[in-house]
This record gives C-alpha cells, structure tokens and sequence, in this order.
C-alpha cells in the first residue's frame, strides 16, 4: 500500500513571497489533516478535512493560510504571504477508522525555510 | 485549554528499560496514541490506548489511567535505532482531531 505523498520535499522563500504544499493521502482515506511542526515541537493541527468537507480549521491562521481538498483526494496549503514564524515542517497525515480505532499515517513532510 | 506534558529528553543505555511519562488534561478523550518520530522524519505509530490498562506490543508497552489522565511508554531491551523523539497524542473528539505533546528526546548509548 503506498503511503501519504507529498511534495516538494523542501522549499526556500523569502518573506512576504508565496508558496503551496502538495499531499495525496492513502488510497480510501476520508480524512486528512494538515500539522505545522516548528523544531522541538510537536505537530499542532493546521486544519482537518472529512472527504472535502473542513471538519476543523480553528488553528489555521486564515489571514494568511489557506488549504482546500478538492474531490475529497488530494489537498493543497498555501500560505500567502509568509512570515519568517512560517519556518516549520508541514506534515500532511491521513486516517482511516478501522472497528473503534483510528490511525494517522504521516507523509515525509515539507521543509519550509522562510528568509 | 488543552496541555499534554511530557519530559524534554531522557538517556538510557543500549539493552536497558526506559519509561516516557505522558500526562494530559484536554476537553474531550478518545483514545491516547504513542508515535515515534527519528530526526528528520515524520511520525509512525507505535500504540493506541483507549481503556485504561496496559497493552503491549513486542518491545514496546502503553499504559493508560483515565482517572489519572496519564500514560506511559516502556520500551524494553534499547537498541540504538530506538534514538528518537516519542510523541504522545490525545484524541481529542469523535470526529478525530488529535492533539500532540511536545515529544521526548531518547538518547541510547552504547
């Protein structure tokens, strides 16, 4: 089973430029989420999609981010302008609720670096 | 608010046992979930709680006290390649939203 996708792997912008992130999440997962991760810290929640329906976005900085999953697949962040605090990982997750339990698969995440 | 707190970094020595403490207090509970992230990488899931008790799976044990609003992890007989950051994750509604500890450095040395 392939697993989470995303691209590109790692991105150098300067502030106030614009940039986008790309996943694909497993194949018949409903939901997907998006995580910043600043250096030594955890994932803290971006948004959540349920197909292509928002289920949550209430720490999505919506000034200056936005994110959309088009057919209930593939999902795109972009952050518009960005600002040197931008600098983080972004990891795009996928789950899928099996019996009681439901498992986040991570992708390899994006690297952003603001300058 | 939400506060899921676990230690910064803890060391322990190639074939020893090692314990991450997790406490949380969050609006909402459904289930606890432990995620190793190495350097670098994104997180993959080691173990999922959401009665209280202990599960284990091979090397590695999850422990879960609603009561208490605590977990831990045991990792037992430490290999190198255990050297990672140990996350602990809340689920913190039914519809899924999760939320993350700040994770645990483990260094193992030789």
């Amino acid at each position: 089973e392939a697993g989470v996708a995303q691209s590109p792997r790692y991105k150098i912008i300067e502030k106030r430029q614009s940039v986008a992130f790309w996943c694909n999440p497993i194949s018949g997962h409903a939901t997907l989420y998006w995580y910043q991760q600043i250096l030594g810290q955890g994932p803290k929640l971006l948004i959540q999609f349920q197909n292509n329906g928002v289920v949550d976005d209430s720490q999505l900085p919506k000034d200056r981010f936005s994110a959309e999953r088009l057919k209930g697949v593939d999902s795109t962040l972009k952050i518009q302008p960005a600002k040197l605090e931008d600098s983080a990982v972004y990891l795009c997750a996928s789950s899928k609720l099996t019996g009681s339990v439901e498992t986040q698969y991570f992708g390899p995440g994006t690297r952003l670096l603001v300058l | 608010g939400q506060n899921i707190d676990q230690p910064t970094e803890m060391t322990a020595t190639e074939g020893a046992i090692v314990q991450i403490n997790c406490t949380y207090q969050t609006s909402g509970f459904n289930g606890l979930f432990w995620y190793q992230q190495h350097a670098g990488e994104a997180p993959t899931f080691l173990s999922y709680n959401v009665l209280d008790g202990l599960e284990e799976k091979g090397r590695f044990s999850s422990f879960l006290s609603r009561s208490k609003g605590y977990s831990y992890l045991l990792l037992k007989e430490l290999q190198m390649k255990d050297s990672a950051s140990y996350l602990c994750a809340v689920r913190v509604s039914s519809w899924g939203k999760f939320q993350f500890g700040a994770g645990t450095q483990v260094v193992v040395t030789p």
